[in-house]
C-alpha cells in the first residue's frame, strides 16, 4: 500500500481483557516496528522486527505484552489481561531495506486503545 | 541507554515569524537525528534529518543544524505559516538497522495569523 495501514484506529475494552492491534506495513519495507504513544509524550520503542524474527523485543513492557510478524509482512501486536496502564495510541512504522535507509521511518496513524 | 530532551515544550509566534526547537542527547554514539511533526490524530511525520558527518543541512523553510561536540541539535523553521502548527519531536539513533528512536517529550508549535 502507499502508506503504513493500521487497524483499528480506535479499540476500547475493559480491564482484563485480550487486544490484538494490526499493522500492514509499506510494500517491500523489511523492517517493521512498534512504538507505543502516552498523552503529551514522545513515542516510546516497543520491538523490532527484521523480515519474520523479532530482532529486538526489549521495549516490551512485561510478558502480557507479545508480536507476530509470521509471514515478513503484516504484524499483529497482541496484549493479554489488558489493564487501565495500557491505555495509549500505539504505532506502527516500516523502513525500508538497506543501511541508509534502515532508519527512516514511516509511521501509521496508529490505534488508540482505551482500557476501562 | 540513549536519552533526549527538548525543548521549550510549547511555542507560540505570529505568523512568517522564526521558530526554534532545541534537543540534546546523551549517547555520544548516536548518529542519526531525525525531526517528526505530528498533527492530531495523525502519526509523525519525517520532516527532516541529519547524520553526523555534517552540521546542517537546509530543505527550504526548514533546516537543522547539529553541534556533536555538544551534543545538541536545533529544528530551525522560517516564515512560518499556520499550516505549521502541529507537535515537533526531535529524536536520536544509531544509524544500524533495527537501531531504535529514542525521542524527546515534543513541542507544541503554534503559528497564530
Amino acid at each position: 500500500g502507499a502508506g503504513v495501514s493500521q487497524t483499528p484506529s480506535n479499540k476500547v475494552t475493559e480491564k482484563g481483557k485480550y487486544v490484538e492491534l494490526r499493522c500492514d506495513p509499506i510494500s517491500g519495507h523489511t523492517a517493521l516496528y512498534w512504538y507505543r504513544q502516552s498523552l503529551g509524550q514522545g513515542p516510546e520503542f516497543l520491538i523490532y522486527f527484521q523480515g519474520t524474527g523479532a530482532a529486538d523485543d526489549s521495549g516490551l513492557p512485561n510478558d502480557r505484552f507479545f508480536a507476530v510478524r509470521p509471514e515478513g509482512s503484516v504484524s499483529t501486536l497482541k496484549i493479554q489481561r489488558t489493564e487501565r496502564g495500557d491505555s495509549a495510541v500505539y504505532l506502527c512504522a516500516s523502513s525500508p531495506p538497506g543501511l541508509t535507509g534502515a532508519n527512516v521511518l514511516t509511521f501509521g496513524a496508529g490505534s488508540r486503545l482505551t482500557v476501562l | 541507554g540513549e536519552n533526549v530532551e527538548q525543548h521549550p515544550s510549547t511555542l507560540s509566534v505570529q505568523e512568517g515569524d522564526s521558530a526554534v526547537i532545541k534537543c540534546t542527547y546523551s549517547d555520544s554514539a548516536s548518529n542519526y537525528f531525525p525531526w517528526y511533526k505530528q498533527e492530531l490524530g495523525k502519526g509523525p511525520q519525517l520532516i527532516i534529518d541529519i547524520r553526523s558527518n555534517v552540521g546542517e543541512k537546509k530543505d527550504q523553510r526548514i533546516a537543522v543544524t547539529l553541534n556533536k561536540t555538544a551534543k545538541h541539535f536545533s529544528l530551525h523553521i522560517t516564515e512560518t505559516q499556520p499550516e505549521d502548527s502541529a507537535v515537533y519531536f526531535c529524536a536520536a539513533s544509531k544509524e544500524t538497522s533495527g537501531s531504535r528512536l529514542t525521542f524527546g517529550e515534543g513541542t507544541q508549535l503554534t503559528v497564530n495569523p
